[in-house]
């Protein structure tokens, strides 16, 4: 079924250590592909995009992510976690024929310092 | 720096009641959008909206939601006769289309709607 993959639920990390969100996708076109955070009570924002071009996207707050066509992914990616980042993680995705955002499931980041 | 808004942040309302859910869109911004998120759930697409009409639309919202854009700030969301499984997060979210690329959504902080 075409659907957006977030496989994993909760995630708890050490604040200063690296840390990769997993994000796949299933559909037979390369669609925009989004991560968004939503910290407690607040809405979603975008950290960044990817459309097309070069396959590794830098975004705000020290993330970036890679696009990877062979694995239908888009990781989320930051060198060392600061306590401020724990918060839901979403990816979502764009299709080529709608404009509609569809979400995965989203990963909850716990930091611990 | 540009934001959504959206009014109020809490709305408890008894089942039956018609509710209406307001958000005002990123001002130069022509696309709009509902989402929501049971709680513990993924976000899920409601309706979108352009030119002052509904562009697409989930299986979610049936008849008993509608959308508006009364004036040229608003952009509000009825649900006409509340249901327990209303009970969510309501997000609006906005687009520009300038650049003649697709643009991100910008989301607002959301209403959160309990049904008694």
């Amino acid at each position: 079924a075409q659907s957006v993959t977030q496989p994993d639920i909760h995630i708890t990390v050490s604040e200063g250590a690296s840390l990769e969100l997993r994000c796949n996708y299933s559909y037979g076109a390369t669609p925009y592909l989004f991560w968004y955070v939503q910290s407690p009570g607040q809405g979603l924002q975008l950290l960044l995009k990817y459309f097309s071009g070069d396959t590794l996207v830098q975004g705000i707050k020290g993330f970036e992510a890679e696009f990877k066509r062979s694995q239908s992914s888009f990781n989320l990616r930051k060198p060392s976690v600061h306590w401020s980042d724990a918060a839901e993680y979403f990816c979502a995705v764009v299709l080529w024929n709608t404009d509609k955002l569809i979400f995965g499931t989203g990963t909850r980041l716990q930091v611990f310092p | 720096e540009p934001e959504v808004t959206q009014t109020p942040s809490h709305q408890v309302t008894q089942m039956g009641q018609e509710v209406i859910l307001r958000c005002v869109p990123i001002s130069n911004h022509l696309y709009f959008y509902w989402y929501r998120q049971i709680l513990g759930q993924k976000v899920e697409f409601l309706v979108s909206f352009y030119n002052n009409e509904i562009s697409e639309k989930s299986e979610i919202f049936d008849d008993q939601f509608s959308v508006e854009r009364p004036d040229g700030s608003n952009f509000t969301l009825k649900i006409r006769s509340t249901k327990l499984e209303d009970s969510a997060m309501y997000f609006c979210a906005s687009r520009s289309s300038a650049g003649g690329t697709y643009n991100e959504q910008f989301f607002g902080p959301g209403t959160r709607l309990t049904v008694l």
